[in-house]
């Protein structure tokens, strides 16, 4: 079975602009969630969405927003970029459900803003 | 709201000795707990999680964790580490209503030869 995949890998971006982050989850798996790795900050949670629902949400700004389609792929996106969105974003997916449900992770997309 | 906290942000062992990680929690109700593990450059890889039942959870790898709830801790242990174990290690809780997983600092893991 295929894992979580992310696109793009790496992408690099200028303060201001805005970019949309894309996750494949493993195939049969209705929850995905988001979060971003930082060296000052950890990971961070940033939202969960099951069936097309956003379940729940982080302590993120709304220039962080994202969505889920029919096919469970999710994409993150993020508007009028700051340096400190500079960060390794990880997505997970997991059956769902429950907390309980293990939550399988993506390679993640690492985001350079200059 | 759940949080974990990982004391240690950093320790180093000799390679064949054993490890043990802290993490210690916070949480209302009855947690999910887990431990995952995540190598430089990569997403993050389960070891173990506990949900109920013994409180002694064998993992991949030959980790196992123990969960004590008089202490809310779910300790991370290898009773022989190897040179590949270097890593950054991640203890983590969640509710059982919702996937809002909490994550600790980590802990970096270098295993000396």
């Amino acid at each position: 079975k295929a894992g979580v995949t992310q696109t793009p890998r790496y992408l690099i971006k200028t303060r201001g602009q805005q970019v949309t982050l894309s996750c494949s989850p493993i195939s049969g798996h209705r929850s995905v969630s988001w979060y971003q790795q930082t060296p000052g900050q950890g990971l961070q949670f940033l939202f969960e969405y099951f069936s097309e629902t956003q379940r729940n949400k982080g302590n993120f700004p709304g220039r962080f927003s994202g969505r889920q389609f029919s096919n469970s792929r999710s994409e993150m996106n993020v508007s009028t970029l700051e340096l400190g969105d500079s960060a390794l974003y990880l997505c997970a997916s997991s059956l769902g459900g429950t907390g309980g449900n293990e939550q399988f992770f993506g390679p993640g997309t690492r985001l350079t803003v200059l | 709201a759940q949080s974990v906290t990982q004391p240690d942000i950093h320790i180093t062992v000799s390679e064949g000795a054993s490890l043990e990680l802290r993490c210690n929690y916070s949480y209302g109700a009855t947690p999910y707990l887990f431990w995952y593990v995540q190598s430089p450059g990569q997403g993050l890889q389960l070891l173990l999680k506990y949900f109920s039942g013994d409180t002694l959870v064998q993992g991949i790898k030959g980790f196992e964790a123990e969960f004590k709830r008089s202490q809310s801790s779910f300790n991370l242990r290898k009773p022989s580490v190897h040179w590949s174990d270097a890593a950054e290690y991640f203890c983590a809780v969640a509710g059982y209503n919702n996937n809002d997983m909490r994550f600790g600092a980590g802990t970096r893991l270098t295993v000396k030869p």
